[in-house]
């Protein structure tokens, strides 16, 4: 049974800090990972999507790698704002209409 | 603006009442979902139609029944739900089949169960 473990389970940090996120799985028989960003009371917002033929992809600020063959997903993020305070998920695609959702990080960036 | 719709977005029934959630989405895509997110517990998938067709029901009781009448609009009808029940129930739509893309999600309705 696939299970998606997220640490640490939150993160508290100064404002202009580089900052790294991990997520790992148990099977490595997956079809893709997603990070996802959720702000309270609210649905969740898709942030990158690694296919698992890939190693990493890149949005602005944000970088998420992917090591299949250990279980393992990064997310980094560069220089980071007030705004990037929430909830960030990982999520693995082990066949073709499911996810299995991490537990998440919560992240709060002060000034 | 996201392209996956819910209503209403907070809601409280009591035990015995009977609500209907709803989703619609404006992407084109052919799946669609239904996710339940409790406090501190990963989101939890309910159920997935696929063209429409209910390809998963992942162990829910019988108290939350799905409708899916086509592939742009689905349906969680509630009936003698439990105070446990309370939650965040998100929807998500993607294009199904290749098991390559992105899901994307509603904003979610908060329930309460009272």
């Amino acid at each position: 049974k696939q299970e998606v473990t997220q640490i640490p389970a939150a993160l508290s940090v100064p404002e202009g800090e580089n900052l790294v996120l991990n997520c790992s799985f148990t099977d490595s028989a997956i079809y893709n990972l997603q990070w996802f960003r959720q702000d309270p009371g609210k649905g969740l917002t898709s942030l990158l999507l690694i296919q698992s033929s890939q190693r990493e992809q890149t949005s602005g600020r944000l970088n998420a790698s992917l090591d299949k063959s250990s279980g393992r997903s990064t997310l980094y993020i560069a220089a980071s704002q007030p705004g990037d305070s929430a909830t960030y998920l990982c999520a693995v695609r082990p066949d073709t209409d499911k996810l299995i959702f991490g537990t998440g990080t919560r992240l709060q960036v002060f000034p | 603006e996201t392209g996956v719709t819910q209503t209403p977005r907070h809601l409280v029934m009591g035990m015995t009442n009977k609500k209907s959630l709803k989703c619609e989405q404006h992407l084109g895509h052919n799946a669609m979902y239904w996710y339940k997110q409790s406090a501190k517990k990963p989101l939890e998938l309910m159920f997935v139609y696929s063209l429409e067709e209910r390809v998963e029901n992942n162990s829910v009781p019988s108290r939350f029944s799905p409708e899916c009448p086509n592939s742009s609009h689905l349906f969680l009808h509630l009936h003698t739900l439990q105070p446990e029940d309370s939650a965040l129930y998100l929807c998500a739509s993607s294009q199904a089949g290749t098991g390559l893309g992105k899901l994307f999600f509603g904003s979610g309705t908060q329930l309460s169960v009272l």
